[in-house]
């Protein structure tokens, strides 16, 4: 898989849009983007993917570059529970069956403030 | 429908025990994994199952054992643990079809001394 490089840290406003950035230059074109975060030290939660489209669901937007070596999440409205660590994860997305893990780097540590 | 859960939630061991974390999913799902996490790290994976009877290593394999033991349950086994095994253990399971959504549980924090 691909590798991926974050923003060690961000911080917020509370009610204000987060934007999140992933690099993933070296990203194949069977690749598919994946964010997942994880709240303090709890197991990591899905948030989104997607190939190369940008893609909205009920959490968050992911927004691809054209040439797809980069990706922003997009928080709309960043509240104090959003405050977690996001991690960018590029796989080869449905080969296999999808049964091999996941390559976590060391994310970003989002931080809301109030 | 509890999703993931791990038992115990905390263990401390000393150097040379063997413990086993154990893992069920209720969601009928095919794919389950163990990671482990270090302080300030990402998760790296330490053994797979892509379905029951099958078992795969992932990338830090060394000094664990793992079952999967039905559908259900997958079990990590620590045979002699070590102070570099001082770490979070997470178990998932994996969605059957796309996007291959992972599901995590709380997570057992393991103290070896």
């Amino acid at each position: 898989d691909a590798k991926t490089t974050q923003p060690p840290s961000m911080d917020c406003a509370e009610g204000r849009a987060a934007n999140l950035p992933c690099n993933h230059s070296t990203i194949s074109g069977n690749e598919y983007v994946y964010w997942y975060r994880q709240i303090h030290s709890q197991g990591p939660q899905y948030i989104i993917h997607g190939l190369k489209n940008n893609e909205t669901n009920e959490m968050a937007s992911l927004i691809i570059t054209e040439d797809r070596k980069s990706s922003t999440l997009i928080l709309p409205h960043a509240t104090l529970r959003d405050t977690a660590v996001y991690y960018c994860i590029v796989r080869v997305g449905y080969s296999g069956g999808g049964a091999d893990g996941l390559t976590f780097g060391k994310g970003t540590h989002l931080i809301i403030q109030p | 429908n509890a999703g993931v859960t791990q038992t115990p939630k905390f263990q401390v061991l000393k150097t040379g025990q063997s413990m086993t974390l154990q893992c069920a999913q209720d969601m009928n799902h095919n794919s389950m994994y163990w990671y482990r996490q270090d302080p300030g790290m990402g998760l790296r994976l330490i053994y797979y199952s892509a379905s029951e009877g099958t078992t795969d290593k992932g990338e830090v394999p060394n000094g664990y054992n793992v079952s999967r033991l039905n559908k259900r349950e997958f079990s990590l086994r620590l045979e002699s643990a070590a102070p570099s095994q001082t770490s979070v253990y997470f178990c998932a399971s994996s969605e059957d079809n796309p996007p291959y959504e992972q599901y995590f549980g709380p997570g057992t924090r393991l103290t070896v001394t």
